[in-house]
């Protein structure tokens, strides 16, 4: 299994482009999610997926779309990048939703927006 | 409101025994997840806590107090590839198992 997998692994957006980070995993998990990771601000949820056909928001939705068409899955889409955006952005999945499980994270995508 | 608090920096030796604490308050608790993150990496799981008490996982063993909101790590055997951030997280009741994370506590193993 790779388990879970993002592309690009960095990127560098001028200010108002759009673009799709890519995520997907090999374990047939049910539950996928987009957190960001900022110095002195944690890790923060921007979407996630309980399901092929379901997403949600999280904390900080605003600027982002998700889709979640197969179970494989969860691409995150910046539709305007902003400097504000320049962030370290982790993919991650869980088996369940439904009961505590440990989550496994992608290698992260570092964008740089300038 | 809803808070989780670590220490920033912590610094031990090789071999030695480091407690890594972290402290919650938040509305509705279902239990309180560890990871560790090295640099530039990834976090990965390490422990789940959802009763009081202590779970051991061979050097890694977690605590947990509902009723004091509090939580820690040890870590036995310190070992150089132990330096790296250890991230708190608690799992909020309803809400889709949503985490609350920490800011992570940074550790430093010198020889």
């Amino acid at each position: 299994n790779a388990g879970v997998t993002q592309t690009p692994k960095f990127q560098v957006l001028k200010t108002g482009q759009s673009m799709t980070l890519q995520c997907a995993q090999d374990m047939n998990h049910e539950y996928m999610s987009w957190y960001r990771q900022d110095p002195g601000m944690g890790l923060r949820l921007i979407h996630y997926s309980v399901g092929a056909g379901i997403t949600d928001q999280g904390e900080v939705p605003n600027g982002y779309n998700v889709s979640r068409s197969t179970t494989e899955d969860f691409p995150l889409r910046l539709l305007s990048a902003a400097p504000s955006q320049t962030s370290v952005y982790f993919c991650a999945s869980s088996y369940s939703f439904s009961t505590p499980v440990e989550q496994y994270f992608g290698p992260g995508t570092r964008l740089t927006v300038t | 409101g809803q808070n989780i608090d670590q220490p920033t920096e912590m610094t031990a030796t090789e071999g030695a025994i480091v407690q890594i604490n972290c402290t919650y308050q938040t509305s509705g608790f279902n239990g309180l997840f560890w990871y560790q993150q090295h640099a530039g990496e990834a976090p990965t799981f390490l422990s789940y806590n959802v009763l009081d008490g202590l779970e051991e996982k061979g050097r890694f063993s977690s605590f947990l107090s509902r009723s004091k909101g509090y939580s820690y790590l040890l870590l036995k055997e310190l070992q150089m590839k132990d330096s790296a951030s250890y991230l708190c997280a608690v799992e909020r009741a309803g809400n889709n198992r949503k985490l609350i994370w920490g800011l992570g506590t940074s550790l430093a193993v010198n020889p």
